[in-house]
């Protein structure tokens, strides 16, 4: 598609489900990043794929957080036994070398 | 550690000029940005500056960078009410590295 296309757009989940998010990258971005945004605050960088290469995971806040990408295409972001503070907008990017970064509109997550 | 940090809130008279200001502490920055988040919306990136530059300008957006300080800055000319939004300065070292964000400026606008 012509941008980065987030899926679902909101989610109300039950703390101490897990939840799955997905990404969409534009077609031919090697990089694709999550970062979290909770309420009124900045951007979280949370974790970043490039290519083939091992992702940076530094973001990650707790084991309760992976993702996955298969190849250069879509990405899901999985938090499992969600908690409150979980509570935040999900936002995916993608770039390729050379160009700026693309944002999708985010899934809002809120744990109840 | 790399941080970036810029003041919360800017309240401008519709028509005037609003600078917002950011600094960053990671001295081998090479991309700095301005990004714009409307309410309920994703973030659109506004323009950005290589650290080899001092100023760009792009219509009413004018981006100035002082590397020495780490100091950047964007202004926007003849401010309308649709440029209220949030606007976020952000740094990284390459076009693919991950970014480093700040919190955030909430521009207003008052008639």
């Amino acid at each position: 598609g012509a941008g980065v296309s987030q899926s679902p757009s909101n989610k109300v989940t039950e703390k101490g489900k897990d939840v799955e998010l997905r990404c969409d990258p534009i077609s031919g971005h090697t990089a694709l990043y999550w970062y979290r945004q909770r309420l009124g605050q900045g951007l979280e960088f949370l974790i970043y794929f490039q290519g083939n290469s091992a992702p940076d995971k530094s973001g990650l806040p707790s084991d309760r957080f992976s993702a996955e990408r298969t190849g250069e295409s879509v990405s899901t972001l999985t938090i499992q036994r969600t908690q409150q503070e979980d509570s935040a907008v999900y936002l995916c990017a993608s770039s390729m070398e050379g160009t700026g970064y693309t944002f999708g509109s985010g899934t809002r997550l809120t744990v109840v | 550690g790399e941080d970036v940090e810029q003041s919360l809130f800017l309240s401008v008279r519709e028509g005037d000029s609003s600078v917002i200001n950011c600094t960053y502490t990671d001295s081998s920055s090479t991309y700095l940005y301005w990004y714009k988040q409307e309410p309920g919306a994703g973030l659109q990136l506004l323009t950005y500056i290589f650290s080899n530059m001092d100023m760009k300008q792009d219509q009413r957006l004018t981006v100035l960078l002082n590397k020495k300080d780490k100091h950047l800055s964007l202004r926007i000319a003849d401010t309308q009410t649709g440029d209220s939004a949030i606007y976020f300065c952000a740094e990284t070292h390459s076009s693919a590295s991950k970014i480093i964000f700040g919190s955030g400026t909430r521009l207003s606008i008052r008639p």
